[in-house]
């Protein structure tokens, strides 16, 4: 079965300073999909990112960037000189794809709940 | 472009009323699924429609539970007999195709049950 763990449940960071979210997954498939969130206060999730089981590239988008670590299970997201308007819940998730009997339904994290302080 | 919608943002629901919760996919994505949010959790999988078809309702919690998408677009979540615990938020999201894309959400209902 898939997982996905978030153990940092909430981070207060001073504005204009970087922060790493943590995502650790487990997953028995070799193909998978691994993806980022953000749900801000309004309560809609925004889609960041999404990254292949096989891309081990790091990606940079703006004050975004993401580490994909096979070897460790982690899909670690960085956001540089932090922005009141990072404030939000963001959620680390896991697709295994198709089984037949399933879905390419994503499996969440608890999130991590980041406060950015002026 | 129009992104997901869902309706209504809030519902109220004495227990044991049913509900039924609309939502109407991004033009053209052809994947549909049904989350649930509970309070300060990660939303949780509900069911799956790929067009018409209900391809995967694994994560319904209940018969109370139920799902339908007749013409491939949009979508109604309906609950029976509602209880306490099925208080939460259910979000809906579409996707171009199965697979691999990305999933875009809607910004949920909102079902308190009384």
């Amino acid at each position: 079965a898939q997982k996905v763990t978030q153990a940092q449940t909430e981070i207060s960071v001073v504005e204009k300073e970087d922060v790493t979210l943590d995502c650790v997954y487990e997953t028995r498939d070799t193909t998978y999909y691994l993806f980022w969130y953000k749900q801000p206060p309004s309560g809609e999730l925004v889609f960041l990112i999404r990254r292949n089981s096989f891309d081990e590239q790091n990606e940079i988008s703006g004050r975004y960037s993401w580490n994909f670590q096979k070897s460790t299970s982690s899909f670690n997201f960085t956001i540089t000189a932090s922005q009141v308007v990072d404030s939000a819940v963001y959620f680390c998730a896991l697709s295994e794809g198709y089984s037949g009997a399933g879905s390419y339904q994503l499996t969440f994290g608890k999130g991590t709940k980041l406060s950015v302080i002026p | 472009g129009a992104g997901v919608s869902q309706s209504p943002r809030y519902k109220v629901a004495k227990r044991g009323q049913d509900v039924a919760l609309r939502c109407d996919p991004i033009s053209g994505h052809v994947s549909l699924f049904w989350y649930q949010q509970a309070l300060g959790q990660g939303p949780e999988f509900l069911t799956y429609f790929q067009n018409e078809a209900q391809l995967d309702k694994s994560g319904l919690p209940s018969d109370r539970f139920f799902a339908e998408r007749p013409e491939g677009s949009v979508s109604t979540l309906k609950i029976q007999r509602t209880q306490q615990e099925d208080s939460a938020v259910y979000l809906c999201a579409s996707s171009l195709a199965g697979g691999s894309y990305e999933q875009y959400f809607g910004p949920g209902t909102r079902l308190t049950v009384t």
